[in-house]
């Protein structure tokens, strides 16, 4: 079945520490999106790639690192330059961008 | 930059129907698609317009005009599962995003 598969479910991350968050998909898609979303608000872009070996920065980049360098993966690093990263992170992909298909997310913690 | 409106809230009755509205401001624009999240879970995609006009998908339709800048997603027959948030996303370029802060629908019987 394709799909995109977000891992871990749940993240528990203690200050100071950098975490990374997997994100695959084999729906053969060229695009891939990071969401942050915070309780009751909407998804905040972090970074979106287009193409494999390149990607640019959204709205709130500052404090997350990402890589492109399979088209299937795209995995986010939380770094401790992000002050508050307890959020629920979701990846997307996309063919076009008409339709984005997303991961079940993964729910961050700072302990 | 990137600008989307919609209501952060709207409750409705079992079986009315009920509309919500996207006003956006942005650099470029592709099209319009309109997302539901359930509490916990992902989005997942409803509908997408790139052209004025309205769009139809059984219980759901979506609308919209490029000249005021502005959509809609309009559900009829409410179901007590259609509770969710609503999330406007426009396409701004070929690979680009942007989503709205979303509405959460509450139905009541």
């Amino acid at each position: 079945d394709g799909g995109i598969t977000q891992s871990p479910k749940y993240l528990f991350r203690k200050e100071g520490q950098n975490v990374t968050l997997s994100c695959e998909q084999n729906l053969n898609h060229d695009a891939m999106y990071w969401y942050r979303q915070d309780p009751g608000q909407g998804l905040r872009l972090i970074y979106y790639s287009q193409i494999v070996n390149d990607f640019q920065k959204g709205d709130i980049a500052e404090g997350y690192s990402v890589s492109r360098e399979k088209k299937e993966s795209f995995p986010l690093t939380v770094t401790s330059a992000q002050k508050n990263p307890t959020a629920f992170y979701l990846c997307a992909s996309s063919s076009d961008s008409t339709e984005a298909f997303f991961g079940q997310g993964t729910r961050l913690t700072v302990v | 930059g990137q600008s989307l409106e919609q209501p952060s809230e709207v409750t409705a009755v079992e079986g009315a129907i009920v509309q919500i509205n996207c006003t956006y401001q942005t650099s470029g624009f592709y099209g319009l698609s309109w997302y539901q999240q359930h509490d916990g879970g992902a989005p997942t995609f409803l509908s997408y317009n790139a052209l004025d006009g309205l769009e139809e998908t059984g219980r759901f339709s979506s609308f919209l005009s490029r000249s005021d800048s502005y959509g809609y997603l309009l559900l009829q027959e409410l179901q007590m599962k259609d509770s969710a948030s609503y999330f406007c996303a426009v396409q701004t370029g070929a690979n680009n995003l942007f989503f709205g802060t979303g509405t959460r629908l509450t139905v009541i019987p």
